[in-house]
């Protein structure tokens, strides 16, 4: 298999902070995205990442598939940013496609 | 409309029971997944259909048998239920074998008792 760590565990931020979590992947991948489970536990996709830049309103990512990581940007939090974020790899030397999951950043931004 | 939906979204059975969770995706996609999450939010894959082709069979229990009547469709039936089946099921879908950007249903969330 592949090794999907993800940093920090837990964060707490106050509402308007800015914070980057990070994904670190053993192995080369073909793909990678990044989820939001929120409160309500379902999975929202927020990226679909496999290497470069993008942006989506307040939040962005970066991978570098080179080094193996990819980084989320959360600027200017809300309180909906309240939940877990999964990164989700696609190892490129498997035959099958799936995904593997890091065990999620659980967020928790206070009013 | 909801691109994949599962149904129902939370199920409460007792152990022994044979129980079925549905999943249906509207976005026209080839793939289409079966992931568990365990009570401490990992989630790992535990089947993939390709156009109702079984492709991807995770080392799962034989009491759980996937069934794809098309593309659109991908149901999970669990036979003689344990307590340890407790979890969150979510069905996902992608474009294909190639494309494979995952987009997950709201999750199932099942407790055996």
């Amino acid at each position: 298999g592949i090794q999907v760590e993800q940093s920090p565990p837990d964060l707490i931020l106050q509402e308007g902070a800015n914070s980057t979590l990070r994904c670190n992947f053993s192995d080369s991948v073909n793909n990678l995205q990044w989820f939001h489970q929120n409160p309500w536990g379902q999975l929202i996709n927020l990226f679909y990442i496999p290497s470069g830049t993008k942006q989506n309103g307040r939040l962005s990512a970066t991978t570098v598939a080179t080094e193996r990581y990819s980084l989320l940007y959360i600027s200017s939090s809300q309180t909906t940013d309240s939940g877990v974020y999964f990164c989700a790899v696609e190892r490129a030397r498997e035959n099958f496609n799936k995904f593997y999951f890091g065990s999620g950043t659980k967020l928790n931004v206070k009013p | 409309d909801t691109a994949v939906s599962q149904t129902p979204k939370y199920l409460v059975t007792q152990m022994g029971n044979d129980k079925s969770i549905k999943c249906e995706q509207n976005l026209g996609h080839d793939t289409m997944y079966w992931y568990k999450q365990d009570s401490k939010k990992f989630l790992k894959i535990m089947f993939s259909y390709n156009n109702k082709e079984l492709i991807i069979n995770e080392t799962v229990p034989n009491r759980f048998s996937p069934k794809s009547p098309d593309k659109a469709h991908l149901n999970l039936h669990i036979n003689s239920l344990e307590l340890g089946d407790s979890a969150v099921y979510f069905c996902a879908s992608s474009h294909n074998l190639i494309v494979t950007e995952a987009f997950f249903g709201q999750g199932t969330r099942l407790t055996v008792v």
